[in-house]
């Protein structure tokens, strides 16, 4: 089991380019989920997809970003123009099941990350 | 929406001693808790999770958390530290009740752990 693998693990950017980060959930999970991690701070939540579908991406910049979980294929979070603001590790998860209105939560499975560097 | 916070952003301390790292939610419902760790250059791993029952979890690795309800709090421990153990700590839990596994995590917790 190859668990969630992410790639590239490192990109550089510069500044206006467009960066493609990608994320193979783990077998059988169907539920992906995006999260950045800024310099010295935490994790935050970016996007949910399961396949085909953007469940929830309250967490995502309202312009450049984008995300999506074809049918076939990998999970690709899309930046475009990038900015240095930008830089930061890029962590994908994945998970069985969804969770959604259900008391519990599922534990989800991380990559081991993207980490972005825009110059 | 729920809010997670650790209390310390680093901590040093040496081999053999204990450590506690604390960890409030702000959610009043039903909680669902989690300590994850991130050694240095790997991704993210759970060290356990809480979602009912006794409130003393034992995780991996020798560490254990406990949920205290009244004080909102979900502490990690670990009664003596191994240089191996100097790593970040996350500890998260859902954003609401219809987040589902939507995670909102602290600010985490360098530790580091001098031979």
């Amino acid at each position: 089991n190859a668990g969630v693998m992410q790639n590239p693990r490192h990109l550089v950017r510069r500044r206006g380019q467009e960066a493609r980060l990608r994320c193979s959930p783990m077998k059988g999970h169907s539920h992906v989920y995006w999260y950045r991690q800024l310099p010295e701070e935490g994790l935050k939540f970016m996007v949910y997809l399961q396949k085909e579908n953007i469940i929830d991406e309250s967490g995502m910049p309202k312009e450049r970003f984008s995300a999506e979980f074809p049918k076939e294929g990998p999970s690709i979070l899309r930046i475009q123009q990038v900015v240095r603001g930008d830089s930061a590790a890029y962590f994908c998860a994945s998970s069985p099941f969804g969770g959604q209105g259900s008391a519990g939560a599922n534990v989800l499975t991380f990559g081991a990350g993207s980490r972005l560097t825009v110059l | 929406a729920q809010s997670v916070s650790q209390h310390n952003h680093h901590v040093i301390l040496s081999e053999a001693a204990s450590l506690e790292l604390g960890c409030n939610y702000s959610y009043g419902g039903t909680v669902n808790l989690f300590w994850y760790v991130q050694y240095p250059g790997q991704h993210l791993q759970l060290l356990l999770k809480y979602f009912s029952g006794d409130p003393l979890v034992k995780g991996i690795k020798g560490f254990e958390a406990e949920f205290i309800k009244s004080k909102f709090s979900f502490n990690l421990r670990k009664p003596s530290v191994q240089w191996s153990d100097t790593a970040e700590y996350f500890c998260a839990g859902p954003a609401s009740k219809a987040a589902g596994n939507k995670l909102t995590f602290g600010g985490g917790t360098r530790v580091l752990v001098k031979p």
